[in-house]
């Protein structure tokens, strides 16, 4: 079946650390994106990318690194100067489309917390 | 960035008893979106609406996107107790997707 998948689920992170998340699709899709999701607010992007060996940042970038180096596959890492760290990391796929696109296909999520 | 108005934040309801639920904005979008969200999961497409005016049904949720370009409902008849969940509405414009802070739905059998 295809789809994205995130990796690993639950995640922790000791003060200082950097960590990086999975985020795989099989979809054949062109873009991607990492959003950041907290209790009581929506999505908020924090990177994405349209094609590979590019990537732009999103509303949320600082303390965050990413790479697409393979189109399948856009990795995210959580670096020490994001001070806050914990919440609920979301990957998502499009596919462009002639007439539009159709709407992100999300992975599982990976939750992140800082121990 | 801006976010999308999404109302109301919550709802507790009869298993039932219809719901309803809806996002605006400022600004115009070409596509809305309504996802649904289960507890640690990642949001599932519920709905996709393409023109203005456009009514859609999926079972027993219907969808429109307002004539205006800045708003969309759902609707959801009938719920039961597997509709609990958190539902998202979402509004694109080009590589631009942004997303309400969603409706929370508690159902009581």
């Amino acid at each position: 079946d295809g789809g994205i998948t995130q990796s690993p689920k639950y995640l922790f992170r000791k003060e200082g650390q950097n960590v990086t998340l999975s985020c795989e699709q099989n979809l054949n899709h062109d873009a991607m994106y990492w959003y950041r999701q907290d209790p009581g607010q929506g999505l908020r992007l924090i990177y994405y990318s349209q094609i590979v060996n590019d990537f732009q940042k999103g509303d949320i970038a600082e303390g965050y690194s990413v790479s697409r180096e393979k189109k399948e596959s856009f990795p995210l890492t959580v670096t020490s100067a994001q001070k806050n760290p914990t919440a609920f990391y979301l990957c998502a796929s499009i596919a462009r489309g002639t007439g539009g696109d159709y709407g992100y296909t999300f992975g599982s999520g990976t939750r992140l917390t800082v121990v | 960035g801006q976010q999308l108005n999404q109302s109301p934040q919550s709802m507790f309801i009869q298993e039932g008893e219809d719901v309803s639920m809806n996002c605006t904005s400022s600004s115009i979008f070409n596509t809305w979106l309504w996802y649904k969200q289960d507890p640690g999961e990642g949001p599932v497409l519920l709905i996709a609406l393409y023109k203005a005016g456009e009514l859609t049904s999926n079972g027993r949720l219907t969808a429109q996107f307002g004539i205006t370009r800045k708003d969309s409902f759902l609707n959801i008849s009938a719920s039961i107790p597997s509709d609990v969940g958190i539902y998202f509405c979402a509004g694109q414009a080009g590589d631009d997707m942004r997303f309400g802070a969603g409706t929370r739905l508690t159902v009581k059998p």
